[in-house]
């Protein structure tokens, strides 16, 4: 399968742990995207990368967050000191220059902070 | 400022019957506008875009939508509904690729289909 795969699929952590998500877009896409999404609500924009460039983040996205893809490839979104808050599904989605827009979605990686 | 509104937050339909489901956009330039469906435990997958050109777009599942810049809608439509299509749908507005990278989301719409 070549399609976006996000991993773990789930975590559960205690508040005040730090977690880590990482994401494998399509090989060939050279952007990726982060959106976090919580229940009864749509995608939320977190982050956006050109290759291994981080060319925009969302107000989101606080200090506690940080998002790398340092070699254009792979990507991972750390969240330290975890809130209850930050319990939602963070999506990565990628996409290629040369197509019309088009985001594809891993299934995305959920977080249940206690 | 951008964003995408879906008035209906949960829609029932028997199957066989036909659906429409409203997204109106706020967007300072020419839109690019997608409707993305999920299914519990599935990604998001894109049904059908529109850039420019016809206004009526056909997407995958038997889906369409209609552009009407005058109302600054595109509603998504299928003429009859099947057991499968229950699901949440996303309507998506985007910047033109090369000038933007933010897709604004609606907050969905979730699709019951009874027999």
């Amino acid at each position: 399968d070549t399609g976006v795969s996000q991993d773990p699929r789930h975590k559960i952590t205690k508040r005040g742990q730090n977690v880590t998500f990482r994401c494998d877009p399509i090989s060939e896409h050279n952007r990726l995207y982060w959106y976090r999404q919580t229940l009864g609500q749509g995608p939320e924009f977190l982050t956006y990368f050109q290759n291994e460039a981080q060319l925009e983040k969302s107000r989101l996205l606080s200090d506690r967050f940080s998002a790398e893809r340092p070699k254009g490839s792979f990507s991972t979104l750390e969240i330290q000191r975890t809130e209850q808050g930050d319990s939602a599904m963070y999506l990565c989605a990628s996409s290629w220059d040369a197509n019309t827009g088009e985001l594809f979605f891993g299934e995305g990686s959920r977080l249940t902070v206690l | 400022a951008q964003s995408v509104t879906q008035p209906d937050i949960h829609i029932t339909v028997s199957e066989g019957a036909s659906l429409e489901l409203r997204c109106n956009y706020s967007y300072g330039a020419t839109p690019y506008l997608f409707w993305y469906v999920q299914s519990p435990g599935q990604g998001l997958q894109l049904l059908l875009k529109y850039f420019s050109g016809d206004t009526l777009v056909q997407g995958i599942k038997g889906f369409e939508a209609e552009f009407k810049r005058s109302q600054s809608s595109f509603n998504l439509r299928k003429p009859s509904v099947h057991w499968s299509d229950a699901a949440e749908y996303f309507c998506a507005v985007g910047a033109p690729m090369g000038t933007g990278n933010q897709f604004y989301f609606g907050t969905g719409t979730s699709l019951t289909v009874i027999p």
